[in-house]
């Protein structure tokens, strides 16, 4: 059974709108994070949050938005969609303070 | 700035073959050192990390991958290579604590030709 669920797999949103994109996780960790990977680029954090609070936020901008309504739950809230923001989206998590981060299979979305 | 450079974008072997994907690495600080792979429709999964001791860090599926600290590398091996090895591999690096940022490299395309 996936350890972290994310959803939906694939993604396509006009320009503009807004989109929400969801990650659980069944490891019984307390922290997660967001990661983008766009095209030809690697993958890059976003943020990590640990018992529901924000810990870091490093290259995303405010119409990114994560939203932590269960310890086990950080879903990606994107507004102002703009075709730049299409890229594959990946969650982890893992124990706050351990070294070892556990990876979704990622939501690609497609901005039109 | 801290950083990854996978130099080789795609890779092709034959079964049975022995195999090194490249790592470099820009970090300041002791490093935490990982290999991740993406098998397709899958998320990342841990191949091994390297954090001290020796150099020679074992991992899963006969994996290995050796830190040279003098050449800032840590790159990835394994003596003999399966089709169902094919995957896109990531290089990884961090401060190795909780909420750490990851910085990973763009990763390695690897095909296996039965």
């Amino acid at each position: 059974d996936p350890k972290i669920i994310q959803k939906p797999k694939y993604l396509v949103a006009v320009t503009g709108s807004e989109k929400i994109l969801i990650c659980e996780q069944y490891l019984g960790h307390n922290a997660m994070y967001w990661y983008r990977q766009s095209a030809k680029k690697p993958l890059e954090f976003m943020f990590s949050y640990s018992y529901q609070k924000l810990m870091d936020n490093q290259t995303a901008s405010s119409r990114f938005q994560p939203q932590s309504s269960k310890k086990n739950h950080l879903d990606l809230q994107i507004t102002a969609l703009k075709p730049d923001d299409s890229a594959t989206y990946f969650c982890a998590s893992s124990h706050p303070g351990e070294d070892t981060q556990y990876f979704g299979p990622g939501t690609r979305l497609l901005v039109l | 700035a801290q950083s990854v450079t996978q130099p080789d974008a795609r890779v092709t072997v034959s079964e049975g073959a022995s195999l090194q994907l490249r790592c470099k690495y820009s970090y300041s600080g002791t490093p935490y050192l990982f290999w991740y792979v993406q098998y397709p429709r899958q998320g990342l999964q841990l191949l091994l990390k390297y954090y001290s001791g020796d150099p020679v860090v074992q991992g899963v599926n006969g994996f290995e991958a050796e830190f040279i600290k003098s050449n800032s590398s840590f790159h990835l091996r394994k003596a003999s290579v399966h089709w169902s090895d094919s995957a896109v591999y990531f290089c990884a690096v961090s401060a190795g604590t909780g909420y750490q940022n990851f910085y990973f490299g763009k990763g390695t395309s690897l095909t296996v030709i039965p």
